[in-house]
Order: C-alpha cells, then sequence, then structure tokens
C-alpha cells in the first residue's frame, strides 16, 4: 500500500459545480497536511495547510482533514475555469528522527465555462 | 518578497553529458529539497539540504547529488545523463520546524535529455 493514494482522474466539471478532491493515506506519523494547485509546466503553488484534524477555509476553497479515517479533502466552491489545473495533496510528519514530506500523485481537474 | 528561483527555465543536453541546476529559496527559508516531476506523475523526492548538508535522499542514484552554500541557495547535479533523466526538476524551499514541513515550490526547470 503506499503511503499516500490520490485519484488521477481526470475529472471534468461545469462551471459553478462544487468540485470535492479526496486523498487517503497510512502513515499515522502525519500531522501537517497541504493542498497544491499545478498548472500546465508550472511549479506546485501552494493553496492551503491545515495541522491534525479539522477544517480550514480560505475563500471558495475548504480543506478537511479526518486523522481518524486517514482522508483529506480539497472543497471548491462555485469552480471557475481557472481552476483548471493539477491539484496535488501532500502530507508531512516526523519520523525516524527526520520530516518526511510526500505527494500524491495529482488529480487533472478541468472546469468547463 | 521573492520567492523562490531556479534558472534555467529550460535546458537541452545529450546523452552522457553533465548538468547543473540552481535555486534561491524564498527569504528567511533555510532548507532547500529538489524534486523531479515526470509528466503526469506527482513530484518525486531527490534530496534535501540543511545547513549545508544532505539531510535525507530519496531513492535516486549516486549521479545525482548536489550542493548548499552559506546563503542558503543550493543546486542539482546529474552526471551521466540518461534519456529518462527528461523532466521538471522542481526546488522547493522550507523553514525546518520540526515536524512541521511546508514546502514552497519554484517554477522549474524543464531538461529534455536528447
Amino acid at each position: 500500500q503506499k503511503e499516500v493514494e490520490q485519484d488521477p482522474g481526470p475529472l471534468s466539471v461545469p462551471e459553478g459545480a462544487i468540485v470535492s478532491l479526496n486523498c487517503t493515506y497510512s502513515n499515522s506519523a502525519f500531522q501537517y497536511f497541504m493542498w497544491y494547485r499545478q498548472y500546465s509546466r508550472k511549479g506546485p503553488e501552494l493553496l492551503m495547510y491545515t495541522y491534525s484534524s479539522g477544517n480550514k477555509e480560505d475563500g471558495r476553497f475548504t480543506a478537511q482533514v479526518d486523522k481518524s479515517s486517514k482522508y483529506i479533502s480539497l472543497f471548491i466552491r462555485d469552480s471557475q475555469p481557472s481552476d483548471s489545473a493539477t491539484y496535488l495533496c501532500a502530507m508531512s510528519g516526523w519520523q525516524g528522527g527526520s520530516e518526511k514530506l510526500v505527494f500524491g500523485k495529482g488529480m487533472k481537474l478541468t472546469v468547463n465555462p | 518578497d521573492a520567492g523562490v528561483t531556479q534558472s534555467p527555465t529550460h535546458l537541452i543536453k545529450t546523452r552522457g553529458q553533465q548538468v547543473t541546476l540552481r535555486c534561491s529559496p524564498k527569504s528567511g527559508h533555510d532548507t532547500v529539497s529538489w524534486y523531479q516531476q515526470a509528466l503526469g506523475q506527482g513530484p518525486q523526492f531527490i534530496f534535501q539540504y540543511y545547513e549545508e548538508e544532505e539531510r535525507q535522499r530519496g531513492n535516486f542514484p549516486d549521479r545525482f547529488s548536489g550542493h548548499q552554500f552559506p546563503n542558503y541557495s543550493s543546486e542539482l547535479n546529474v552526471n551521466a545523463l540518461l534519456l529518462g533523466d527528461s523532466a521538471l526538476y522542481l526546488c522547493a524551499s522550507s523553514l525546518t520546524e520540526g515536524a512541521k514541513n511546508i514546502q514552497y515550490f519554484g517554477a522549474g526547470t524543464r531538461l529534455s535529455v536528447l
């Protein structure tokens, strides 16, 4: 089992739709949970991060972490064509005396006007 | 406040050659990590530098080496290039704070090996 699993999609939705992106993980040492957005041929851009379980909201974006289920989500409300990108989840924690950061494979999202 | 900067943006090399990629971290950051991203895949961790030393290393051969300078900038060197080394190379910087490892990425260097 991989440490971080993310459905690679692709996912195509109409403009204005609510989008739900998810990742599961197996390593209980993970404490910080991040979402990155990556446009084609560009570097990943940090959207938001959360610590431990709970929700965090930033404008149209909401990140949720459920540590008991080892499941994280990113919700995008009122999706826009400019949201079309690949979304990567990432997780970090302290294990074996060093920090560890692991990425999902990324989910490609297309928002159609 | 400048973010993470990488140079060059694009590079074309032939098999067997050597390449050096450069990275300047975000202001205030002391840690630099390098990743290789193949098309359609997530970033794969190469190594991380902190206090001018390699602190962690992913599953990459010794042909991949690096360096961190006193001003926290970093270089990635790849020797004896293979066709399979063609990828987007990403540099990410962070501030070492225990388990908190929030990394900020540069735009990347796209390496093509012919």
